[in-house]
């Protein structure tokens, strides 16, 4: 099955400094990649996904990337502000039907 | 539109005890999913329903562990007995279903502590 890494588990900037997780997947039949951003109690909530055939989607200050032979794919958030400060998980899905496979997370911690 | 609702949003039990949760999902919304998430981990699926119809259970331990979804709207998940290794936060998330199914829209949880 699918196994996906992240890495940092923790990430702690500045604020108005980019931030970049990073996820390698292991399926390379995997065309669904989500990024999910979750608060302290609270749900997930997806903020930005890419699917394999586009290498790059922006968003405002979220963009993602990813490089489908090297098998892994970034979150990079620039001017971060304190409302960035969460949990961030990213996942990969094999296809339209397959399981989502969650990363363990990023705590994204923005100082003032 | 109301989002996804699940109850409780808290439950502590003794082990050995039986529990269960909640969820609605969004209106209209086909798939039905159950994950588990422990503490500082990524959420894992338990379950995952296309109406009423159990499509991927391979990660339920199904020795305690049952999931239901009659008439194919809202879903129970029980465990009996719970153990302590059982605490953790129980997400119920669901999406429209069909083809190229992307987001999915998760409800606030069920955490669970067994003593």
């Amino acid at each position: 099955g699918e196994n996906v890494e992240q890495h940092p588990s923790t990430l702690s900037v500045q604020e108005g400094d980019s931030a970049v997780i990073k996820c390698t997947y292991s399926d390379s039949a995997s065309n669904y990649f989500p990024w999910y951003k979750q608060e302290l109690g609270k749900r997930p909530q997806l903020i930005i996904d890419i699917r394999s055939n586009v290498g790059e989607k922006k968003d405002q200050r979220i963009a993602v990337t990813l490089n489908k032979t090297a098998k892994h794919f970034s979150l990079h958030i620039t001017e971060t502000q304190p409302e960035d400060s969460a949990v961030y998980f990213c996942a990969a899905k094999a296809d339209s039907w397959g399981k989502l496979q969650f990363g363990a997370g990023t705590q994204v911690v923005v100082t003032p | 539109e109301a989002g996804v609702v699940q109850s409780p949003r808290y439950k502590i039990i003794e082990k050995k005890q039986p529990v269960a949760f909640w969820c609605n999902p969004i209106s209209g919304h086909n798939t039905l999913y159950w994950y588990l998430q422990n503490l500082g981990q990524g959420p894992e699926l338990l379950i995952r329903y296309e109406n009423e119809e159990a499509v991927d259970d391979s990660q339920l331990p199904k020795d305690r562990f049952s999931a239901e979804r009659l008439k194919g709207v809202d879903s129970t998940l029980k465990i009996q007995p719970a153990e302590l290794g059982d605490s953790a936060v129980y997400l119920c998330a669901s999406s429209p279903g069909g083809a190229n199914t992307g987001e999915l829209f998760f409800g606030e949880g069920s955490r669970l502590t067994v003593l």
